[in-house]
């Protein structure tokens, strides 16, 4: 167990719909990060906040928003949803020294 | 900008042997971290091994050992002894440790396969 909490680990919707993806980060971790993996794919990187803030930015497409709320748990929307956005989505939490990033379980997103 | 590459989509092992997966990155700066994580079929990121890149010793974690060579920016994973539960794709990453943006860098991954 990573202590990174991730909901719901599995979503089935249909195009055009809406989601919300949460994330707890590990006690302590005041980064948290957002990836997409699509299948047989490697890791995209999303978007990256610390604290509350954002502070970086991967190929995230501007239907994808995301923030981080001040008792520090992360939400990522997905809105107007298209068959390609179905992915395995990961939160992933580090502490400042420690270096490495522990992942959540994913939140599996199927777009019918 | 830094880049992770890793040339090898795919190995096989035999059980109990030893395979080394590959990893080259590309960077600027003199600190940084550089990581092996492991996912399994059920798609869960493991950390397998890490290491600081001041530190002139390579890391090691039971069967997994890296070979560290800063100044040619390859990072390889070393399994010894490999198990069938070693099966997984491998992804190298790279972070910076320069205070800032901590943004983490993943290889394209390599798909292992252990034959008994």
């Amino acid at each position: 167990d990573s202590g990174v909490t991730q909901t719901p680990k599995h979503l089935i919707t249909a195009t055009g719909q809406r989601v919300t993806l949460r994330c707890s980060p590990r006690s302590g971790d005041l980064s948290v990060y957002w990836y997409q993996q699509s299948l047989d794919q490697g890791l995209q990187f999303l978007i990256q906040y610390y604290n509350g803030e954002e502070r970086a930015k991967g190929n995230i497409l501007e239907r994808f928003s995301a923030q981080q709320f001040p008792d520090l748990h992360s939400e990522l929307n997905l809105s107007s949803l298209e068959l390609g956005d179905s992915a395995l989505y990961f939160c992933a939490s580090s502490r400042r020294g420690s270096g490495e990033l522990f992942f959540g379980e994913g939140s599996r997103l199927t777009v019918l | 900008a830094q880049t992770v590459t890793q040339s090898q989509p795919e190995m096989s092992v035999q059980e109990a042997e030893t395979v080394t997966l590959s990893c080259t990155y590309d960077t600027s700066e003199s600190d940084y971290y550089l990581f092996w994580y492991k996912q399994p079929p059920s798609r869960q990121m493991i950390l397998v091994i890490r290491q600081e890149a001041y530190k002139q010793q390579n890391a090691t974690e039971n069967r997994f050992s890296v070979n560290f060579q800063k100044a040619a920016k390859s990072f390889s994973l070393k399994i010894s002894d490999s198990q069938l539960g070693d099966a997984a794709m491998y992804f190298c990453a790279y972070r910076s440790s320069s205070s800032g943006t901590y943004k983490y860098i993943f290889g394209t991954g390599t798909r292992l396969k252990v034959l008994a």
